[in-house]
C-alpha cells in the first residue's frame, strides 16, 4: 500500500509571497493532519481535516489555510510569507478522526523563506 | 493545556549499550501515547501505540511501557541502524469525548556507535 505523499519536496520562496502544499493521504484514510516541524519548536500541529471539513486547529496565525477535497486529498496555504515561516512542513493521515488512530506522517516538504 | 518532556536530548550509546529513553507527560485524560522514529530529513515513523497504563509492546530491539506519569522506550543491544530521533506524542480528548490532535516532545538524539 502506498504510503503518503507531499508535494513538492522542496520549495524556496521569497518573503511576501504565498505557498500551497499538497498531501495524498494512504488509501482509505479519511483524516488529513499537518504539522510544521522547526529546530526550535519541534512538531507543532497546524490543523486537521475529516470529510473536507476543518476539525481542529492549532495557534498559528490566519496566514496559515488548508482545505480537503472529496478524495481526502490535501492542500495547505500560507499567504505572505515570512522568514519564520521556514520550516518542515509534514502531513500525516489516519483512518479516521475522533478516535485513537495511529497517524502515518509523509515525507514532508522543506520550505525556505528568504 | 497538554505538556510532554522527553529527556535526555540527545544519547550516545556503544553498539549492544541498551538504554532507556523517558517521556514524561501532564495531560488530562490520556487517550493514547504514541511512539515515533524519525530519520534526518524524512518523515516520523510510527512505532507504537500504548493507551493504558501497564501496558507494554515490543518490536525488534525496542520496548515501549506506560505508567501514569511517562513512558519508557527500552533498547535491548542497539545497532548502528537504530540511531534516529525518538519521538512521543500523547493524545487526549476534545470536550465531547473526541480524540484531540497529538501533541509531541522535543524527542531524543540517539546516536549508536558502532
Amino acid at each position: 500500500k502506498a504510503g503518503v505523499t507531499q508535494t513538492p519536496r522542496y520549495l524556496i520562496k521569497t518573503r511576501g509571497q504565498q505557498v500551497t502544499l499538497s498531501c495524498s493521504p494512504i488509501s482509505g484514510h479519511r483524516s488529513v493532519s499537518w504539522y510544521q516541524q522547526t529546530p526550535g519548536q519541534g512538531l507543532q500541529f497546524l490543523f486537521e481535516y475529516f470529510s473536507e471539513t476543518q476539525r481542529n486547529k492549532g495557534n498559528f496565525p490566519g496566514r496559515f489555510s488548508g482545505r480537503q477535497f472529496s478524495n481526502s486529498r490535501s492542500e495547505m496555504n500560507v499567504s505572505t510569507l515570512e522568514l519564520g515561516d521556514s520550516a518542515l512542513y509534514l502531513c500525516a493521515s489516519s483512518l479516521v478522526a475522533g478516535g485513537v488512530y495511529e497517524q502515518y506522517f509523509g515525507p514532508g516538504t522543506r520550505l525556505t523563506v528568504t | 493545556e497538554d505538556q510532554v518532556t522527553q529527556s535526555p536530548e540527545a544519547l550516545r550509546l556503544q553498539e549492544g549499550e541498551s538504554s532507556s529513553l523517558n517521556c514524561s507527560y501532564t495531560v488530562s485524560g490520556l487517550r493514547g501515547l504514541f511512539w515515533y522514529r524519525q530519520d534526518p530529513g524524512k518523515g516520523p515513523e510510527f512505532l507504537f501505540t500504548l493507551y493504558s497504563a501497564g501496558e507494554e509492546k515490543e518490536k525488534e530491539r525496542l520496548k515501549a511501557t506506560l505508567t501514569k506519569k511517562e513512558s519508557f522506550l527500552h533498547i535491548t543491544a542497539p545497532k548502528p541502524e537504530d540511531s534516529a530521533t525518538y519521538l512521543c506524542a500523547v493524545q487526549t480528548s476534545l470536550r465531547g469525548g473526541s480524540a484531540r490532535q497529538l501533541t509531541f516532545g522535543s524527542g531524543t538524539q540517539l546516536t549508536v556507535l558502532p
